[in-house]
């Protein structure tokens, strides 16, 4: 089973509104971490944001949080007030495990387009 | 300070020949990851170098493809012989060995074209 699951593979948002990036995840594990990264065409991986499993509350950076549901498994990126250069295929990632430096799960991927 | 490097960016070879790409972590990164994404699909775990030793080597896809760390510094990933389903984007990451939520950094990957 996948264990992290991306389901929109393309959006479109306006420039200056908000968007939400969908992310449901799949571990046994009490203890785990959930990443978001950002790749813009230039193909490096940039990391965005993070959210521990035991936070109890919402990761925020700047324009970017994370919409934590622990008992529905979902950790949506949102951004808000987006900008042109948002336009990059986003990564949801999970770690699982106390270990924090165990491998990484990735989804497939949200290519997120801005328009002007 | 310099993050992760991969050589080359792209890769064209033909079908049963072989490549060796390289990573360069960021220096002091114990921690060092192999991934791979094939076309639209998912970015899959390869394996992990602590150091020069292998931790985890359960993504290696079969004994075509050969990772080493030479001194727990740079890492290479050897493909012989290579084969058409081995094409996609190979990204290598690093981390420190700490506590905190210890984000992987990675670099722009390389991407191989098997024909």
């Amino acid at each position: 089973a996948q264990k992290i699951t991306q389901t929109q593979p393309g959006m479109f948002v306006q420039e200056k509104e908000a968007v939400t990036l969908d992310c449901t995840y799949d571990t046994s594990d009490q203890s785990y971490g959930l990443f978001w990264y950002k790749q813009p065409s230039s193909g490096e991986m940039i990391f965005l944001i993070y959210q521990g499993s035991y936070d109890e509350q919402n990761a925020t950076e700047g324009r970017y949080s994370l919409n934590f549901q622990k008992a529905r498994k979902s950790a949506n990126l949102v951004i808000s007030a987006s900008q042109l250069g948002d336009s990059a295929m986003y990564f949801c990632a999970m770690r699982e495990g106390k270990d924090n430096f165990n491998k990484f799960y990735f989804g497939s991927g949200t290519k997120l387009n801005v328009k002007p | 300070e310099a993050g992760v490097t991969q050589f080359p960016s792209h890769s064209v070879i033909e079908k049963g020949q072989t490549v060796t790409l390289r990573c360069d972590p960021i220096s002091g990164h114990d921690n060092l990851y192999w991934y791979r994404r094939v076309m639209g699909k998912e970015i899959k775990f390869l394996l992990h170098f602590v150091k020069e030793s292998k931790q985890d080597e359960s993504g290696m896809p079969n004994n075509r493809f050969l990772a080493e760390r030479t001194g727990g510094t740079y890492s290479t990933l050897k493909v012989q012989p290579a084969e058409l389903e081995d094409s996609g984007v190979y990204f290598c990451a690093s981390s420190r060995r700490e506590y905190g939520h210890n984000e992987q950094f990675f670099g722009p990957g390389t991407r191989l074209t098997v024909l």
